[in-house]
């Protein structure tokens, strides 16, 4: 079946401007997860969204940072005022967690470049 | 949360030769994963394997959870496995999101 797909796969930016990224996840996965790669700092855990549950917020860097999941699918991550620092390969994967299981297959990331 | 360390940071290699990768963990784990990153970015899932000894092909791996550590081997290297190789883990025992380690970049000469 299909895996967990992005968009877009490259986004350029001004400083200052709002940006979306979209993340569809794989059909029937429940889990779905953002993280950020950016040199310097590796893969970094940002948000984490299971079913209805209130998502795990705990990995945004800043306010500027926000995602949301509508219908229990598709998420989008957005970035309010973006800033130089944002620059990095946003990376979305999602997972059917089970008790002692949790398997995650990633996308193929949006690189983000903010000039 | 959990510290993941890997060695060795780079690796060249000739084709044909064999490497060993090593992922060490500051906790216990559980959930862990061998990932490959190919040059377009994509992550791969090579392995799931809290514990025990999975081969696939010309890769295996060994995750020993008592001590905390867990590696990967790539016999009869080819340039296809050039990348980075990532292992993973969930920051803590009721996390769900993974906690990466920097990860091994390895050149396959051919």
């Amino acid at each position: 079946g299909a895996g967990v797909s992005q968009s877009p796969s490259n986004k350029v930016t001004e400083k200052g401007k709002d940006v979306e990224l979209r993340c569809d996840p794989i059909s029937g996965h429940t889990a779905l997860y953002w993280y950020r790669q950016s040199l310097g700092q590796g893969l970094e855990f940002l948000i984490y969204f299971q079913g209805n549950s209130a998502p795990d917020k705990s990995g945004l860097p800043s306010d500027r940072f926000s995602a949301e999941r509508t219908g229990g699918s598709v998420s989008t991550l957005t970035i309010q005022r973006t800033q130089q620092e944002d620059s990095a390969v946003y990376l979305c994967a999602s997972s059917l967690p089970r008790r002692d299981k949790n398997i995650q297959y990633f996308g193929a990331g949006t690189r983000l470049s903010v000039l | 949360g959990i510290q993941v360390e890997q060695s060795p940071p780079d690796l060249i290699l000739q084709e044909g030769a064999n490497s060993t990768l090593r992922c060490n963990f500051s906790d216990s784990v559980n959930n862990l994963q061998w990932f490959h990153q190919n040059p377009w970015g994509q992550l791969i899932n090579l392995f799931y394997i809290p514990s025990g000894t999975k081969q696939n092909g010309r890769l295996s791996a060994t995750t020993v959870a008592t001590e905390r550590y867990s590696l990967l081997y790539i016999s009869s290297s080819q340039t296809t496995d050039s990348g980075v190789y990532f292992c993973a883990s969930p920051s803590s025992g009721s996390a769900r999101q993974l906690t990466f380690g920097s990860g091994t970049q390895l050149t396959v000469l051919p």
